[in-house]
């Protein structure tokens, strides 16, 4: 079946890198996506990587996508305290042409 | 361009009534998605419309549920008889012609049901 799995915390210092890893189980995934969501607000796509990618960069942001090991993530460089929010990986199944699979998020917190 | 707008952003209700949700997508968008968010967790999907047919459902939409899109604009999502459990974030999206795999969300509508 389709399952999105993530880490629920994540805390680093400002300034630093943070890493946030994803794991999925669906082989046939064609799109997979970083989303952030900041208290009380809708979801924003951050970046997304077509499965035939194995990394991504958008400034600050680099992707980075095993498709052997279905490991995906999401690398935040100088890390502010702006980026305090929850990050959400998820993944688009090919044969549906909507459906997006989404994990439980994972909370990043900054530190001082 | 607005964004994806919800209305309202916020309901209160009592168990047994009925809500009604209103989605109005970014202008030119043909496709239109109805997520859930419950606390701690990602959306779940729950149905789309490509203009205003609604061409995919989710197990989740129990017959409590229904969600029009009847001009391809906005779209509405009625639950009747509400229940405790259906206590979440609605949240809908977009998406532009041509760009399915871009889905842009709105600030959703947090139902509370007593």
């Amino acid at each position: 079946g389709e399952d999105v799995e993530q880490s629920l915390f994540l805390s680093v210092r400002e300034g630093d890198s943070s890493v946030i890893n994803c794991t999925y189980t669906d082989s046939s995934s064609t799109y997979l996506y970083w989303y952030k969501q900041e208290p009380g607000a809708g979801l924003q796509l951050l970046t997304y990587i077509f499965s035939n990618m194995d990394m991504k960069q958008d400034q600050r942001l680099t992707v980075l996508l095993n498709k052997k090991d279905k490991h995906l993530s999401l690398r935040i460089a100088d890390t502010q305290t702006g980026d305090s929010a929850i990050y959400f990986c998820a993944e688009k199944v090919r044969g549906s042409a909507s459906k997006i699979i989404f994990g439980s998020g994972t909370r990043l917190s900054i530190r001082p | 361009d607005t964004g994806v707008s919800q209305n309202p952003r916020h309901k209160i209700t009592k168990r047994g009534q009925n809500v009604t949700f209103r989605c109005d997508p970014i202008s030119e968008h043909n496709r239109l998605y109805w997520y859930r968010q419950t606390l701690g967790q990602g959306p779940e999907f729950l149905t789309y419309f490509q203009n205003e047919a609604q061409l995919e459902k989710s197990r989740l939409l129990s017959d409590r549920f229904s969600a029009e899109r009847p001009k391809g604009s906005f779209s509405t999502l009625e639950i009747q008889r509400t229940e405790q459990g259906d206590s979440a974030m609605y949240l809908c999206a977009s998406s532009p012609v041509g760009k399915t795999e871009t889905q842009y969300f709105g600030p959703g509508t947090r139902l509370l049901v007593l």
